[in-house]
């Protein structure tokens, strides 16, 4: 069975960091692209970013402006997002997903990050 | 840019929905997708490629078009069908979503 278990949201003031995780089995990660999708409390959903099987290609909507990084370690089976310079707008439940043939085929449950004072 | 209709759509069960998405220019077709969003729920795939159902979904769901104009057809509306849809372009940018609500 494919499993995504995203971690490492929560509470965080405004300009500081967090470093989400997917912890992803049921499959080879290492043939995958994957993704980080979110999305804001009522609010549609908006990709993130995605990164390639083997890391070597990565690209961010333009809303990142550089201060969130998606990388994966394929030997630990996991997906991650360092997010800095965090700002109220990026609060939202953030997904992990995977990435094959163009579209999102397996998501996990997500996991929220609120940007608050 | 992807442009969903309507924003919302009132129908009864057992009807037949029918949903927009519009391309900014044109597209491949292999780079539409489908997604169903139910309240509270994570997002799940229905359609990749426009047109191809994604594993365990009912064929009641089908994907169409080309060029600019593609369409989500759901036949005979279930109540589990109920929910929000939204198209996604080349596994990124996404439309902002249909309602399909319980006339």
């Amino acid at each position: 069975e494919v499993q995504l278990v995203e971690s490492g949201g929560g509470l965080v003031q405004p300009g500081g960091s967090l470093r989400l995780s997917c912890a992803v089995s049921g499959f080879t990660f290492s043939t995958y692209w994957m993704c980080w999708v979110r999305q804001a409390p009522g609010k549609g959903l908006e990709w993130v970013a995605s990164i390639k099987q083997d890391g070597s290609e990565k690209y961010y909507e333009d809303f990142v402006e550089g201060r969130f990084t998606i990388s994966r370690d394929n030997a630990e089976n996991s997906l991650y997002l360092q997010m800095n310079s965090l700002r109220a707008e990026d609060t939202a439940v953030y997904y992990c997903t995977t990435s094959k043939s163009n579209a999102l085929h397996n998501w996990g449950q997500g996991t929220l990050v609120t940007v608050s004072s | 840019v992807l442009t969903q209709s309507p924003g919302t759509l009132s129908l009864s069960p057992g009807e037949r929905a029918t949903l927009s998405c519009r391309a900014g220019q044109s597209v491949s077709s292999s780079y539409i997708a489908w997604y169903q969003q139910t309240p509270g729920q994570t997002p799940r795939l229905l359609i990749y490629g426009a047109s191809n159902r994604a594993t365990g979904i009912p064929d009641r769901f089908s994907g169409s078009g080309s060029g600019t104009d593609f369409t989500l057809t759901i036949s005979r509306l279930e109540p589990e069908d109920f929910a929000v849809y939204y198209c996604q372009h080349r596994g990124g940018s996404f439309g902002g979503g249909t309602k399909v609500e319980i006339k």
